[in-house]
């Protein structure tokens, strides 16, 4: 079955511009996270739809933001860009039900923004 | 709030040699553990998982993990590393309770480099 897709695999923004990023999660699923991975920070979590309703967040400003559509894809949103916000943006897709807590995410390639 | 340490940043291994890479975490109550690797240009990917049971787990391409909870570590394993194993590998924990499995928390991760 089709993995976790994501698109653009490269963007390219100007600071003080917005992005928006997309997340299609695997057949099923319907949970959808984001991380943001940098080389000083690692990997960290920003945020996790389900059902189209926020569930869990991480420690990011405002300016990051997301949400999930009725077929469970998920946009994510950066406003206001910043240099820092310069990262591999991952998305992970898990099944998100009842007993999820017995699974697995899995992970798409990521989108590599970069700000300039 | 969880944390995952990773001791190891960065390890250079000859073909054959074996292979131990230290992962603990602190955290009040239970969690489920995991290993990810990440080859260079591709996504992450699911090395192998502990939620209960027997602490000693197997995974793909001969990877393993042992859970010792006492010392909240969760360390992987590989008797004989192939240069196709050159990659960064990343522990991760979701605890229990969250209702989902993509609320993770990673270690900074330990780039693996096999020499021939």
């Amino acid at each position: 079955k089709a993995g976790v897709t994501q698109t653009p695999r490269y963007l390219i923004k100007t600071r003080g511009q917005q992005v928006t990023l997309s997340c299609s999660p695997i057949s099923g699923h319907r949970s959808v996270s984001w991380y943001q991975q940098t080389p000083g920070q690692g990997l960290q979590f920003l945020f996790e739809y389900f059902s189209e309703t926020q569930r869990n967040k991480g420690n990011f400003p405002g300016r990051f933001s997301g949400r999930q559509f009725s077929n469970s894809r998920s946009e994510m949103n950066v406003s206001t860009l910043e240099l820092g916000d310069s990262a591999l943006y991952l998305c992970a897709s898990s099944f998100g039900g009842f007993g999820a807590d017995h699974t697995e995410a899995f992970f798409g390639q990521g989108t590599r923004l970069t700000v300039v | 709030a969880q944390s995952v340490s990773q001791h190891n940043h960065h390890v250079i291994l000859s073909e054959a040699a074996s292979l131990e890479l230290g992962c603990n975490y602190s955290y009040g109550g239970t969690v489920n553990l995991f290993w990810y690797v990440q080859y260079p240009g591709q996504h992450l990917q699911l090395l192998l998982k502990y939620f209960s049971g027997d602490p000693l787990v197997k995974g793909i391409k001969g990877f393993e993990a042992e859970f010792i909870k006492s010392k909240f570590s969760f360390n992987l394993r590989k008797p004989s590393v192939q240069w196709s194993d050159t990659a960064e590998y990343f522990c991760a924990v979701n605890p229990r309770g969250t209702g989902t499995a993509s609320k993770l928390t990673f270690g900074t991760g330990t780039r693996l480099q096999v020499t021939l």
